[in-house]
Protein backbone atom coordinates (compact mmCIF):
# COMPACT_ATOMS: atom_id res chain seq x y z
CA UNK A 1 0.00 0.00 0.00
CA UNK A 2 1.95 3.59 -1.16
CA UNK A 3 -1.18 5.57 -0.95
CA UNK A 4 -1.89 8.88 0.57
CA UNK A 5 -5.87 9.26 1.24
CA UNK A 6 -7.41 12.54 1.71
CA UNK A 7 -10.82 13.18 2.01
CA UNK A 8 -13.61 14.86 1.09
CA UNK A 9 -12.29 15.47 -2.68
CA UNK A 10 -13.98 18.88 -2.69
CA UNK A 11 -15.45 20.79 -0.21
CA UNK A 12 -17.61 24.19 -0.55
CA UNK A 13 -17.58 26.06 2.60
CA UNK A 14 -18.99 29.19 3.69
CA UNK A 15 -17.23 31.80 5.98
CA UNK A 16 -18.51 30.71 9.30
CA UNK A 17 -18.42 26.98 8.48
CA UNK A 18 -16.06 24.82 10.56
CA UNK A 19 -14.68 21.85 8.56
CA UNK A 20 -11.71 19.43 8.61
CA UNK A 21 -10.07 17.81 5.78
CA UNK A 22 -8.30 14.23 6.65
CA UNK A 23 -4.89 13.09 5.27
CA UNK A 24 -4.11 8.93 5.67
CA UNK A 25 -1.16 6.77 5.37
CA UNK A 26 -0.23 2.87 6.00
CA UNK A 27 3.08 3.21 4.82
CA UNK A 28 4.42 3.30 8.56
CA UNK A 29 5.93 7.31 7.40
CA UNK A 30 7.27 9.44 10.04
CA UNK A 31 6.38 12.87 8.34
CA UNK A 32 3.52 14.31 7.48
CA UNK A 33 2.78 17.26 5.51
CA UNK A 34 0.47 20.21 4.36
CA UNK A 35 0.59 22.02 1.26
CA UNK A 36 -1.50 24.70 -0.84
CA UNK A 37 -1.73 25.27 -3.84
CA UNK A 38 -3.65 28.13 -5.83
CA UNK A 39 -4.16 27.94 -9.62
CA UNK A 40 -1.06 28.10 -11.41
CA UNK A 41 1.04 28.32 -8.47
CA UNK A 42 3.23 25.35 -6.82
CA UNK A 43 2.39 24.20 -3.69
CA UNK A 44 3.54 26.18 -0.29
CA UNK A 45 4.75 24.51 2.74
CA UNK A 46 2.12 25.24 5.73
CA UNK A 47 2.88 22.62 7.75
CA UNK A 48 5.09 19.17 8.70
CA UNK A 49 4.87 17.21 11.84
CA UNK A 50 7.81 14.65 12.78
CA UNK A 51 7.06 11.83 14.62
CA UNK A 52 3.81 12.75 15.55
CA UNK A 53 5.25 16.34 16.52
CA UNK A 54 4.74 19.74 15.45
CA UNK A 55 8.17 20.62 14.04
CA UNK A 56 7.14 23.61 10.94
CA UNK A 57 4.67 26.16 10.91
CA UNK A 58 5.24 28.50 8.07
CA UNK A 59 3.54 31.05 9.70
CA UNK A 60 -0.02 30.41 8.78
CA UNK A 61 -3.15 32.10 10.12
CA UNK A 62 -4.71 30.51 12.89
CA UNK A 63 -8.03 30.08 10.92
CA UNK A 64 -5.83 26.64 9.75
CA UNK A 65 -4.87 23.97 12.88
CA UNK A 66 -3.15 21.38 12.06
CA UNK A 67 -3.48 17.91 14.20
CA UNK A 68 -1.73 14.36 14.59
CA UNK A 69 -3.64 12.12 16.30
CA UNK A 70 -1.38 9.23 15.22
CA UNK A 71 1.73 8.47 13.21
CA UNK A 72 -0.77 7.53 9.82
CA UNK A 73 -3.60 10.35 10.19
CA UNK A 74 -3.38 14.07 9.18
CA UNK A 75 -6.29 16.43 10.30
CA UNK A 76 -6.72 20.51 8.80
CA UNK A 77 -9.49 21.82 11.00
CA UNK A 78 -10.92 24.94 9.11
CA UNK A 79 -12.57 27.85 10.82
CA UNK A 80 -13.83 30.86 9.83
CA UNK A 81 -11.84 31.04 6.37
CA UNK A 82 -11.81 33.91 3.67
CA UNK A 83 -12.43 33.08 -0.17
CA UNK A 84 -8.57 33.75 -0.96
CA UNK A 85 -8.29 30.52 0.91
CA UNK A 86 -10.09 28.57 -1.58
CA UNK A 87 -7.24 26.79 -3.28
CA UNK A 88 -6.12 22.78 -3.38
CA UNK A 89 -5.03 21.67 -0.23
CA UNK A 90 -2.22 18.70 -0.45
CA UNK A 91 -1.36 16.15 1.87
CA UNK A 92 1.94 14.40 2.16
CA UNK A 93 3.93 11.64 3.65
CA UNK A 94 7.74 10.73 3.73
CA UNK A 95 9.69 7.90 5.55
CA UNK A 96 11.95 9.72 7.75
CA UNK A 97 12.05 13.74 8.86
CA UNK A 98 15.43 14.99 8.48
CA UNK A 99 16.97 13.05 5.66
CA UNK A 100 17.57 14.95 2.35
CA UNK A 101 17.17 12.13 0.39
CA UNK A 102 13.63 11.26 0.97
CA UNK A 103 11.00 11.66 -1.39
CA UNK A 104 7.18 13.05 -0.63
CA UNK A 105 4.37 10.97 -1.48
CA UNK A 106 1.14 12.97 -2.11
CA UNK A 107 -2.70 12.62 -1.82
CA UNK A 108 -4.10 13.77 -4.27
CA UNK A 109 -5.56 16.46 -2.38
CA UNK A 110 -8.73 18.56 -1.40
CA UNK A 111 -10.36 21.30 -3.69
CA UNK A 112 -11.76 23.50 -1.05
CA UNK A 113 -13.95 26.44 -2.02
CA UNK A 114 -14.86 29.20 0.78
CA UNK A 115 -17.92 31.09 -0.74
CA UNK B 1 17.45 29.32 2.45
CA UNK B 2 16.75 27.14 -0.47
CA UNK B 3 15.84 29.09 -3.67
CA UNK B 4 14.27 26.82 -6.95
CA UNK B 5 14.01 28.99 -9.96
CA UNK B 6 12.20 27.23 -13.33
CA UNK B 7 12.43 30.04 -16.06
CA UNK B 8 10.01 28.65 -18.41
CA UNK B 9 6.52 29.19 -17.61
CA UNK B 10 5.94 27.05 -20.63
CA UNK B 11 7.25 24.33 -23.34
CA UNK B 12 6.06 22.70 -25.94
CA UNK B 13 7.48 19.34 -27.82
CA UNK B 14 6.30 17.27 -30.80
CA UNK B 15 5.13 13.92 -29.83
CA UNK B 16 8.54 11.45 -29.64
CA UNK B 17 10.65 14.31 -29.48
CA UNK B 18 13.46 15.08 -26.54
CA UNK B 19 12.65 17.77 -24.08
CA UNK B 20 14.52 19.75 -21.65
CA UNK B 21 12.94 21.55 -18.83
CA UNK B 22 15.36 23.23 -16.67
CA UNK B 23 15.94 24.11 -13.12
CA UNK B 24 17.97 25.75 -10.92
CA UNK B 25 19.13 26.16 -7.80
CA UNK B 26 20.74 27.89 -4.69
CA UNK B 27 21.88 26.47 -1.13
CA UNK B 28 23.74 26.91 1.80
CA UNK B 29 23.28 22.86 2.52
CA UNK B 30 26.65 20.59 1.52
CA UNK B 31 24.23 18.13 1.29
CA UNK B 32 20.53 18.15 -0.07
CA UNK B 33 18.32 16.10 -2.56
CA UNK B 34 16.55 17.56 -5.87
CA UNK B 35 13.20 16.12 -7.10
CA UNK B 36 11.17 16.10 -9.86
CA UNK B 37 7.37 15.36 -9.69
CA UNK B 38 4.87 15.85 -12.58
CA UNK B 39 1.33 17.19 -11.68
CA UNK B 40 -1.53 16.59 -14.67
CA UNK B 41 -4.80 18.11 -14.40
CA UNK B 42 -6.11 15.74 -11.59
CA UNK B 43 -4.32 17.34 -9.21
CA UNK B 44 -1.93 14.41 -7.86
CA UNK B 45 1.78 15.26 -7.44
CA UNK B 46 4.03 12.40 -9.42
CA UNK B 47 7.28 11.77 -8.19
CA UNK B 48 9.82 10.90 -11.76
CA UNK B 49 13.27 11.26 -10.48
CA UNK B 50 15.78 12.45 -7.53
CA UNK B 51 19.15 13.01 -7.65
CA UNK B 52 21.53 14.00 -4.38
CA UNK B 53 24.20 16.74 -4.24
CA UNK B 54 26.91 13.83 -4.05
CA UNK B 55 26.36 11.27 -6.64
CA UNK B 56 28.53 11.00 -9.49
CA UNK B 57 26.24 9.82 -12.02
CA UNK B 58 23.26 11.54 -13.36
CA UNK B 59 19.89 10.22 -12.42
CA UNK B 60 17.88 7.95 -15.12
CA UNK B 61 13.74 6.45 -14.48
CA UNK B 62 12.60 5.13 -17.56
CA UNK B 63 12.30 7.86 -19.96
CA UNK B 64 13.24 10.62 -17.80
CA UNK B 65 16.89 11.75 -16.80
CA UNK B 66 18.37 14.41 -14.51
CA UNK B 67 21.16 16.47 -15.97
CA UNK B 68 22.73 17.84 -12.93
CA UNK B 69 25.53 20.31 -13.67
CA UNK B 70 26.67 20.77 -9.72
CA UNK B 71 29.26 23.57 -10.14
CA UNK B 72 26.10 25.47 -12.18
CA UNK B 73 23.50 24.34 -9.45
CA UNK B 74 20.93 23.15 -12.36
CA UNK B 75 19.44 20.73 -12.59
CA UNK B 76 17.35 19.95 -15.23
CA UNK B 77 15.31 16.98 -16.27
CA UNK B 78 15.08 15.54 -19.61
CA UNK B 79 12.48 13.20 -21.07
CA UNK B 80 12.86 11.28 -24.39
CA UNK B 81 10.50 10.41 -26.56
CA UNK B 82 7.50 12.30 -25.46
CA UNK B 83 3.87 11.13 -25.41
CA UNK B 84 0.71 13.13 -25.01
CA UNK B 85 0.16 11.88 -21.55
CA UNK B 86 3.49 14.00 -20.75
CA UNK B 87 1.30 17.01 -20.66
CA UNK B 88 1.21 18.12 -17.81
CA UNK B 89 3.14 20.73 -15.07
CA UNK B 90 6.87 20.07 -13.90
CA UNK B 91 7.95 20.93 -10.71
CA UNK B 92 11.36 21.00 -9.30
CA UNK B 93 11.41 20.72 -5.57
CA UNK B 94 14.61 20.57 -2.76
CA UNK B 95 15.19 19.47 0.41
CA UNK B 96 18.35 20.04 2.32
CA UNK B 97 20.05 17.89 4.85
CA UNK B 98 18.33 17.90 8.60
CA UNK B 99 15.28 19.81 6.84
CA UNK B 100 11.62 18.64 7.18
CA UNK B 101 10.23 20.45 4.49
CA UNK B 102 10.53 20.55 0.34
CA UNK B 103 10.39 23.47 -1.60
CA UNK B 104 9.17 23.73 -5.34
CA UNK B 105 10.19 25.76 -8.21
CA UNK B 106 7.26 27.98 -9.90
CA UNK B 107 6.97 24.89 -11.93
CA UNK B 108 6.49 24.44 -16.18
CA UNK B 109 3.68 23.63 -18.25
CA UNK B 110 4.52 21.02 -20.75
CA UNK B 111 2.28 20.51 -23.57
CA UNK B 112 2.88 17.84 -26.10
CA UNK B 113 1.57 18.20 -29.80
CA UNK B 114 0.48 15.12 -31.71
Amino acid sequence: DTEVTQTPKHLVMGMTNKKSLKCEQHMGHRAMYWYKQKAKKPPELMFVYSYEKLSINESVPSRFSPECPNSSLLNLHLHALQPEDSALYLCASSRRPGDDNEKLFFGSGTQLSVL
Amino acid sequence: AQKITQTQPGMFVQEKEAVTLDCTYDTSDPSYGLFWYKQPSSGEMIFLIYQGSYDQQNATEGRYSLNFQKARKSANLVISASQLGDSAMYFCAMRGDNNNDMRFGAGTRLTVKP
